[in-house]
């Protein structure tokens, strides 16, 4: 496999299920995201790893949980969520973090989550 | 204050002809990059192109051109002879030296090609 891998495509639960949402990536980086796009909004970040350890977690909800246990895998974890948190989350990981072109995000495919 | 704005919600474009897609950021980081994305039905964000922001020269990347005004903080994206699968959403993006780590997007494009 190359790239960047999310499992699963879609999902569908209920407010009081527990889901985790993964991804993995094959291309050796260091940084991976959780982004959020729901819609008629640009892209949220939500979390972000660096090495393993979160940089950054933009004031997202507790009901919210990532987790990484090493630079190739990242999971998303899901409990008690509301209608409003459907949306398609987006994985993405990067050779490092910074501006330069060097650090372009390439993205899973997604997994288009909805809650019921 | 948005830092990417994308004011053209959707664009039509015969195929083979050229199309231009906007975007204005705003920051005031020295040092800076600009990334396009294309996001087909599917959902995958597929890079396209990439300015930096000391970048002498527009980049070019086969069909896809960016023309970078610096002074307008502008980085506009064209595509050359368009296809019919070139129909997808198209986001402008910015990162930012002081927010090294955040990838901040526009709210897209929408651009359909027609035969």
């Amino acid at each position: 496999e190359t790239g960047v891998t999310q499992t699963p495509r879609h999902l569908v639960m209920g407010m009081t299920n527990k889901k985790s949402l993964k991804c993995e990536q094959h291309l050796g980086h260091n940084a991976m995201y959780w982004y959020k796009q729901s819609a008629k909004k640009p892209l949220e970040l939500m979390f972000v790893y660096n090495f393993k350890e979160q940089t950054e977690n933009n004031s997202v909800p507790s009901r919210f949980s990532p987790e990484c246990p090493n630079s190739s895998h990242l999971f998303l974890h899901l409990h008690t969520l509301q209608p409003e948190d459907s949306a398609l989350y987006l994985c993405a990981s990067s050779q490092g973090q910074g501006s330069s072109g060097a650090n372009v995000l390439t993205f899973g495919a997604g997994s288009r989550l909805t809650v019921l | 204050a948005q830092k990417i704005t994308q004011t053209q919600p959707g664009m039509f474009v015969q195929e083979k002809e050229a199309v231009t897609l906007d975007c204005t950021y705003d920051t005031s980081d020295p040092s800076y990059g600009l990334f396009w994305y294309k996001q087909p039905s599917s959902g995958e964000m597929i890079f396209l192109i990439y300015q930096g922001s000391y970048d002498q020269q527009n980049a070019t990347e086969g069909r896809y051109s960016l023309n970078f005004q610096k002074a307008r903080k502008s980085a506009n994206l064209v595509i050359s002879a368009s296809q019919l699968g070139d129909s997808a959403m198209y986001f402008c993006a910015m990162r930012e030296v002081s927010g090294y780590s955040t990838l901040t997007f526009g709210k897209g494009t929408m651009l359909l090609v027609s035969p």
